[in-house]
């Protein structure tokens, strides 16, 4: 079964660091997504792209944060100058662009970890 | 409460025994999906179902849905140790054509 796959599994980091998450969505979708999970708490909505542009952002998604899709297959979360409350766990999720394919697909995660 | 939130907070239950998880939440909906977690890894989408459905059934799982109640339930039938993790609804509102809000989950631990 097709799957979003992220990188690195887990990435430990300096505070003031740009970090750089990577994700490689399920290929024949068009949506895709960040969010995050800090130990404990919700998954919480980052940000959502489609057609090359931010669709809708959380107002977690400060100027430190930025995605891209540099090419045909990845996606990609930045952040700027990590703090460290932003340790948490990074998900990378897609769905078709199909009326009917509402289902979003998680990936395995990306474990952050700021020190 | 906030949007998506599921009771109870955690479950023990001897395997064979069924699951109930119920989720409640504040808005109108346009679906509502449900996620497995194990512990520190990704999230595994179970089942999704819509505001204009009322159930509906994948292999062991259950799922009902009452829009005027704002609720959901999810049933895990003859469980297995295998079925310990986390469980989260997600709902996604006419508001909004692109993010799921997620509630806290609960933690079903499966004795076996």
């Amino acid at each position: 079964e097709p799957e979003v796959t992220q990188t690195p599994s887990h990435q430990v980091t300096q505070m003031g660091q740009e970090v750089i998450l990577r994700c490689v969505p399920i290929s024949n979708h068009l949506y895709f997504y960040w969010y995050r999970q800090i130990l404990g708490q919700k998954v919480e909505f980052l940000v959502s792209f489609y057609n090359n542009e931010i669709s809708e952002k959380s107002e977690i998604f400060d100027d430190q944060f930025s995605v891209e899709r540099p090419d045909g297959s990845n996606f990609t979360l930045k952040i700027r100058s990590t703090k460290l409350e932003d340790s948490a766990m990074y998900f990378c999720a897609s769905k078709t662009g199909t009326e009917s394919g509402n289902t979003i697909y998680f990936g395995e995660g990306s474990w952050l970890t700021v020190v | 409460s906030q949007q998506g939130e599921e009771d109870p907070q955690a479950l023990s239950i001897q395997e064979g025994e069924n699951a109930t998880m119920n989720c409640s939440y504040k808005t109108s909906i346009n679906n509502l999906q449900w996620y497995r977690q194990n512990s520190g890894r990704g999230l595994v989408h179970l089942i999704l179902i819509r505001s204009n459905e009322r159930e509906k059934h994948s292999g062991r799982l259950r799922v009902t849905l009452d829009t005027s109640k704002k609720s959901s339930s999810l049933l895990i039938t003859a469980s297995r140790a295998a079925d310990t993790a986390s469980y989260f609804c997600a709902t996604k509102s006419g508001g909004s054509n692109y993010k799921l809000t997620f509630g806290k989950g609960t933690l079903l631990t499966v004795n076996p």
